[in-house]
């Protein structure tokens, strides 16, 4: 069965410090990737996505994830983070073979600390 | 464009009524989804259509539920007769083939 999992459930960085948010995922189809950002009382943004191609995709606010086939991970990164990025993360996976179908991980939410 | 539209976005009833939740899908997307999200099961997928026919409808929690899709741009979800445990919030999300997907902002339901 397809699974996303998200290790860490909550994490706290310090503003301005760097940020490596964890996603592996359990396919048994080449996979596509997602990472959505989801802000109290609000739907999900896409941040980034991976169909194929160059493995390190750029996404919006300076994120970026890099997809890894051999670990079967895609984790999202951001260099210096923002106050503004507290928030809810989720990746999600979804291959051709299952239609139009994405599974989600559990999320993790983002506190950052001044 | 703007967005997926969803009403209403506070929704509270009693137990035993029918709740209606409405989405309207971004234009020219062909693919509508409903998805529920609670703190103990996450975001789950409920059902998915496309072209306005329902492909995967094997996350409806029971028979209580049911979604339609008359047209391209119109979609509801009915809950009837709701329960204190559909209280979650309900996430209506379209796409333009196999692309991302678009969420409206929710609509937070309580059974009291």
């Amino acid at each position: 069965a397809q699974s996303v999992t998200q290790p860490d459930i909550h994490i706290t960085v310090s503003e301005g410090a760097s940020l490596e948010l964890r996603c592996n995922y359990s396919y048994g189809a080449t996979p596509y990737l997602f990472w959505y950002v989801q802000s109290p009382g609000q739907g999900l943004q896409l941040l980034l996505k991976y169909f194929s191609g160059d493995t390190l995709v750029q996404g919006i606010k300076g994120f970026e994830a890099e997809f890894k086939r051999s670990q079967s991970s895609f984790n999202l990164r951001k260099p210096s983070v923002h106050w503004s990025d507290a928030a809810e993360y989720f990746c999600a996976v979804g291959a051709m073979e299952y239609g139009n179908k994405l599974v989600f991980g559990a999320g993790t939410i983002l506190r950052v600390k001044s | 464009d703007a967005g997926v539209i969803q009403s209403p976005r506070h929704e509270v009833t009693e137990m035993g009524q029918e709740v209606t939740l409405r989405c309207k899908p971004i234009s020219g997307h062909d693919y509508l989804f409903w998805y529920r999200q609670t703190m103990m099961r996450g975001l789950e997928l409920l059902i998915y259509f496309n072209n306005n026919v329902p492909i995967d409808d094997s996350g409806m929690p029971e028979d209580r539920f049911s979604a339609k899709m008359p047209n391209a741009s119109f979609s509801t979800l009915k809950i009837q007769p709701s329960e204190p445990r559909d209280s979650a919030v309900y996430f209506c999300a379209s796409s333009y083939g196999i692309h991302e997907q678009f969420f409206g902002p929710g609509t937070r339901l309580t059974v009291l």
